[in-house]
């Protein structure tokens, strides 16, 4: 079936720092989104992605779909404390959507 | 986007009983999905519950342990069946909107089964 490969699995940065993660598939997606999970919380959608090559903020947040259609990026420019959490992307199919398996963001004191 | 609530927002539970989880959406729509969410892991989808249909189960969930109701565009029931340690997790429900079917979810509901 399809897997999402996303990376890093975690990332320890300093406050300020800008921050990058992307996914990978070996399929095609018609849409990427990228979530932000609290602890205790459900997923928050943060970005959709439509079309191939589209590029995407969302105030300090911007995410691309590669042209291939097989992967997209995400980065966070200049970041805060409230920004720790764990980020998942995901490809939507016409019945699902398929999860990455998060990157947990960390930002040190 | 869609306010979407569910109960419990946890429970501690015995094993062998079961627990049913109510997700309540604050507007009709159509898809409806259940996701697991192990402890430290990605989301697995269980099930998808759409209005007017028997709900479609991913492999490795069956309808005996997971029965799913969808008795209207607003609401869902998920039910947690003869529970064992291995179904301690947060389980949340989501749904699809908009003409660009973007998935929201719930805050979850975290279970212990003891």
């Amino acid at each position: 079936g399809q897997q999402l490969n996303q990376s890093p699995q975690s990332m320890f940065i300093q406050e300020g720092e800008d921050v990058s993660m992307n996914c990978t598939s070996s399929s095609i997606f018609n849409t990427w989104l990228w979530y932000k999970q609290d602890p205790g919380e459900g997923p928050v959608l943060l970005i959709a992605l439509y079309k191939a090559g589209e590029l995407t903020s969302n105030g300090r947040l911007t995410a691309q779909f590669g042209i291939t259609r097989k992967d997209s990026f995400l980065n966070i420019s200049a970041s805060i404390p409230s920004d720790v959490g764990i980020y998942f992307c995901a490809g939507q199919l016409p019945d699902k959507i398929i999860f990455g398996k998060g990157t947990r963001l960390h930002i040190l004191p | 986007s869609a306010v979407i609530s569910q109960k419990p927002s946890r429970d501690i539970c015995q094993r062998g009983t079961s627990l049913t989880i109510q997700c309540q959406v604050d507007s009709q729509v159509t898809m409806m999905f259940w996701y697991r969410q192990q402890p430290g892991q990605s989301l697995t989808l269980i099930a998808t519950a759409n209005q007017g249909s028997e709900a479609t189960y991913e492999s490795g969930f069956v309808i005996d342990k997971f029965p799913i109701s969808r008795p209207n565009l607003t609401f869902s029931t998920l039910t947690v069946s003869n529970m064992s340690p291995e179904d301690s997790s947060i389980y949340l429900c989501s749904v699809v909107l908009g003409i660009r079917y973007e998935q929201y979810f719930g805050p979850g509901t975290r279970l212990t089964v003891t």
